[in-house]
């Protein structure tokens, strides 16, 4: 395993439309985190799961965010109806341990026109 | 709400010359705070991880310290590769969530 894969790596959408990211973890990490990226800013954390349980949440998310990890596995975050405010890097993350550095994918980057 | 502040915000340095990177942070209990160093397109690929005030690691020209209030990251005798933006990042005991500060881009010239 050579790390943390997220695809696609850029999506170009109109405002209006679904957009749908997939990320694939370290295999052996039970943690999962999605971030999100503007230009010069650091990430801002969206949400968590461990295993396949989402267990915190950003108070920040939108109710057109919605993340799934439904085996455990892989993840899924899914934007509804995408908004120009929308556009920025998405970046997904993942651990083994409770305060242990976590080990980020390279991201996709989302352009809403 | 948990904060952190890094400065500068950029650092220009020559090849040798070596500095310190400054996060000031405030969280309810501290389970960790994080150093990352992150490309231009690219991830934040993960450093450090400090646990308690006094703590120090180091890696390589990179040595980060922890107080109470303050993180430094130290950059001894920098290389033109050692150019990059440097993420501190703090997470409060009982929470998952990972509060980033906005970075230090820093650029070292040959």
């Amino acid at each position: 395993d050579t790390g943390v894969s997220q695809n696609p790596r850029h999506k170009i959408t109109k405002r209006g439309q679904n957009v749908t990211f997939r990320c694939d973890p370290i295999s052996e990490h039970n943690r999962l985190y999605w971030y999100r990226q503007t230009l010069g800013q650091g990430p801002e954390f969206l949400t968590y799961f461990q295993n396949e349980a989402q267990l915190e949440k950003s108070r920040l998310l939108s109710d057109r965010f919605s993340a799934e990890r439904p085996k455990g596995s892989f993840s899924t975050l899914e934007i509804q109806r995408t908004e120009q405010g929308d556009s920025a890097m998405y970046l997904c993350a993942s651990s083994l341990v409770d305060g242990e550095g976590q080990f980020f994918g390279p991201g996709t980057r989302l352009t809403v026109l | 709400e948990d904060q952190v502040t890094q400065s500068p915000e950029a650092l220009r340095l020559q090849e040798g010359e070596s500095s310190s990177l400054n996060c000031s942070y405030t969280v309810s209990g501290l389970r960790g705070l994080f150093w990352y160093r992150q490309d231009p397109g690219k991830g934040p690929e993960f450093l450090f991880t400090l646990y308690s005030a006094g703590e120090e690691k180091e890696k390589e020209r990179l040595k980060a310290t922890l107080t109470k209030k303050e993180s430094f990251l130290h950059i001894t005798a920098p290389k033109p590769e050692d150019s990059a933006t440097y993420l501190c990042a703090v997470q409060a005991r009982g929470y998952q969530k990972v509060t980033f500060g906005i970075g230090t881009k820093l650029q070292v010239i040959p």
